[in-house]
């Protein structure tokens, strides 16, 4: 069946520092692919998506790249700052299917 | 922001009672979703609905029910309550066009004594 596995968490860095949060997945099919952000107390929020190979979404200077040959979604941002502190969420939904496939969820703290 | 409504935000409950959550939308979006939210497990899918009266289950279904009478409402009902239902429930709505993301609520968190 389909999977999502991100990296284990918690992950803190400091302000400024490069982030990268691993993402794979298993499907059967040619799925699209999710970054979504959850701030303490609030529901999940899209951060950003690709629905092909090779495509790169990108949003409030994240990234994430479609990559089919490796089966992965990796998040990456350049700088962080404080208020990115969040749980990072990616998933999948299946080529003709409603519902999504959620990894485990990456708890990521920025310290100033 | 997508308009979601989830009541009540919060509930403290006592075991074997009835709970019903409700989720409301004013998108008219035809798909709506519940998920529980535990440390460790993400969110998981219980029930989702892709129409009034047409809903399916989940990978957690058992011990909850749902309805949805209106395309703007999809109730969960804990028949039951159990302390394994202690949780946050999310509802999402999602549409047909364009890639299908989903868009969530603010969530409930049940606390079952």
């Amino acid at each position: 069946g389909n999977s999502v596995t991100q990296m284990e968490g918690p992950v803190t860095l400091s302000e400024e520092a490069f982030l990268t949060i691993n993402c794979t997945y298993t499907a059967t099919g040619y799925p699209s692919l999710f970054w979504y952000v959850q701030y303490p107390g609030e529901g999940l929020q899209l951060l950003l998506k690709a629905t092909k190979a090779d495509d790169k979404g990108s949003n409030k200077g994240f990234e994430a790249t479609y990559r089919k040959e490796t089966t992965s979604f990796h998040l990456e941002k350049g700088s962080v700052q404080v208020s990115d502190s969040a749980v990072y969420f990616c998933a999948l939904r299946d080529q003709g299917a409603q519902k999504l496939v959620f990894g485990q969820g990456t708890r990521l703290t920025i310290n100033p | 922001d997508a308009g979601i409504t989830q009541s009540p935000r919060h509930k403290v409950t006592e075991t074997g009672t009835p709970v019903t959550l409700r989720c409301h939308q004013t998108e008219n979006h035809r798909y709506m979703y519940w998920y529980r939210q535990d440390p460790g497990h993400g969110l998981r899918l219980i029930h989702y609905s892709y129409g009034v009266k047409d809903t399916d289950k989940g990978e957690v279904s058992d011990g909850y029910s749902v309805s949805r009478s209106k395309t703007e409402d999809f109730l969960l009902t804990l028949e039951s309550a159990t302390s394994s239902q202690t949780s946050v429930y999310f509802c999402a709505i999602s549409d047909t066009s364009g890639s299908h993301e989903q868009y969530f609520g603010p969530g409930t968190r049940l606390t079952v004594t």
